[in-house]
């Protein structure tokens, strides 16, 4: 069935440092891919998404390229900032499987002065 | 903006207690679901709801939780027995139309704590 693995965290990292946190998938049809954020007391908010190969999700500086071949959607920034500091969570949907989200496990980003 | 929103932040019951989730999707979406996320897991799809019907489900799902939209606002998830497993962290979302890709929206979640 349809998964994804995410790396695990937490993550510390000092500011405008290189962020990637992985993510990779497995799905029976054609998946879209997202990668969601959450703030502490937030909901879940979309940060970016790629719906076939090879698109670039990108969105306040974070990028993630859908890659087929490698079967992951991994996110990158390249100078990360205090505000940053959140949890993020790759997610996918597969319309062969229904339209549900299929989520990782989420990754708690801290981003320090 | 608009946004999902959900009551409560956080519910405590006793095993055996009925609960009952509450969300409020955004005004204009047909579509609404809920998930779960266990302590340390991943966030699990619950259940989705078009047109007054559930339209999918998971495994999860047994005959312990009903969701319904009792007037044109409100989408609620009721656990008719809670389990010490049934603690978690409840999301809701919504969105337009039931199709992939197209994002959903989601609430700040309740934290539900069987004892």
């Amino acid at each position: 069935g349809d998964s994804v693995t995410q790396m695990e965290g937490p993550v510390t990292l000092s500011e405008e440092a290189f962020l990637t946190i992985n993510c990779t998938y497995t799905a029976t049809g054609y998946p879209s891919l997202f990668w969601y954020v959450q703030y502490p007391g937030e909901g879940l908010q979309l940060l970016l998404k790629a719906t076939k190969a090879d698109d670039k999700g990108s969105n306040k500086g974070f990028e993630a390229t859908y890659r087929k071949e490698t079967t992951s959607f991994h996110l990158e920034k390249g100078s990360v900032q205090v505000s940053d500091s959140a949890v993020y969570f790759c997610a996918l949907s597969d319309r062969d499987t229904g339209n549900q989200f299929y989520f990782g496990t989420g990754t708690s980003l801290t981003v320090i002065p | 903006e608009p946004e999902v929103t959900q009551t409560p932040s956080h519910q405590v019951t006793q095993m055996g207690q009925e609960v009952i989730l509450r969300c409020v999707p955004i005004s204009n979406h047909l579509y609404f679901y809920w998930y779960r996320q266990i302590l340390g897991q991943k966030v699990e799809f619950l259940v989705s709801f078009y047109n007054n019907e559930i339209s999918e489900k998971s495994e999860i799902f047994d005959d312990q939780f009903s969701v319904e939209r009792p007037d044109g606002s409100n989408f609620t998830l009721k656990i008719r027995s809670t389990k010490l497993e049934d603690s978690a962290m409840y999301f809701c979302a919504s969105n337009k139309r039931g199709t992939s890709g197209l994002e959903q929206y989601f609430g700040p979640g309740t934290r539900l704590t069987v004892t």
